[in-house]
């Protein structure tokens, strides 16, 4: 099993501005996802973030706007750059192993006035 | 590409009732099928994981079985109570890409 934290928990943020959101895993882990949930919504893979080397972005989500850094096993960030109201979602960090089962953070609830 | 469906989208039953949602994926290339469970504005909580290799996977009042030719599997709740009362989310890992595909997800409410 894997404990993940997330940072912040929650946020407001003006138009334009970026927020980095930060995951945190207690063992090293193979895989690291990033997920959307806009209201009312179910989940939507933003990317896999890979350790060492760019994060594997899914159709509809480009690098600029969701740039993401995965320096070592443990640790990722997600940006979410010059934010418009659209961007306002849960956004979900989630761990894994191949063949193996998932594990989800307690997401980070996203506000943009 | 790979979809999940879940049926139904939202289900009310009276306390003690034994419940059954239903989630369908339309290509068979899966390593496993994972059941979780969401409450309101919370992240997600695994609840059963099933191996392709797999037919169910029990856990308390939780049974889950898996067809995997035919795509579906089934989330049985035994006894049900208001504090299972939360979204149920039903994902496959896939064999390409190497990701999760979720359904929509069932909201159940357990009356007292």
């Amino acid at each position: 099993s894997a404990v993940i934290s997330q940072k912040p928990s929650r946020d407001i943020c003006q138009r334009g501005t970026s927020l980095t959101i930060q995951c945190q895993v207690d063992s090293q882990v193979t895989m690291m996802f990033w997920y959307r949930q806009q209201p009312g919504q179910s989940l939507t893979l933003i990317a896999t973030a890979n350790q060492g080397s760019e994060a594997t972005y899914e159709s509809g989500f480009v690098i600029d706007k969701f740039p993401i850094s995965r320096p070592n096993l443990t640790f990722s960030t997600l940006t979410v750059s010059n934010m418009s109201p659209e961007d306002s979602s849960i956004y979900l960090c989630s761990v894994g192993w191949l063949m193996g089962e998932q594990y989800f953070g307690p997401g980070t609830r996203l506000t943009v006035t | 590409k790979q979809e999940v469906t879940q049926i139904p989208a939202a289900l009310s039953v009276p306390e003690g009732e034994n419940l059954v949602l239903n989630c369908s994926f339309t290509d068979s290339a899966i390593y496993n099928l994972q059941w979780f469970r969401q409450d309101p504005g919370k992240g997600l909580t695994s609840l059963l994981l099933i191996q392709s290799s797999q037919r169910e996977q029990t856990s308390g009042r939780l049974n889950a079985s898996l067809d995997k030719s035919s795509g579906r599997s089934t989330l049985y709740i035994a006894a049900s109570q208001p504090g299972d009362s939360a979204t149920y989310l039903c994902a496959v890992f896939v064999e390409y890409g190497n990701k999760l595909v979720f359904g929509a997800g069932t909201i159940l409410r357990v009356k007292s």
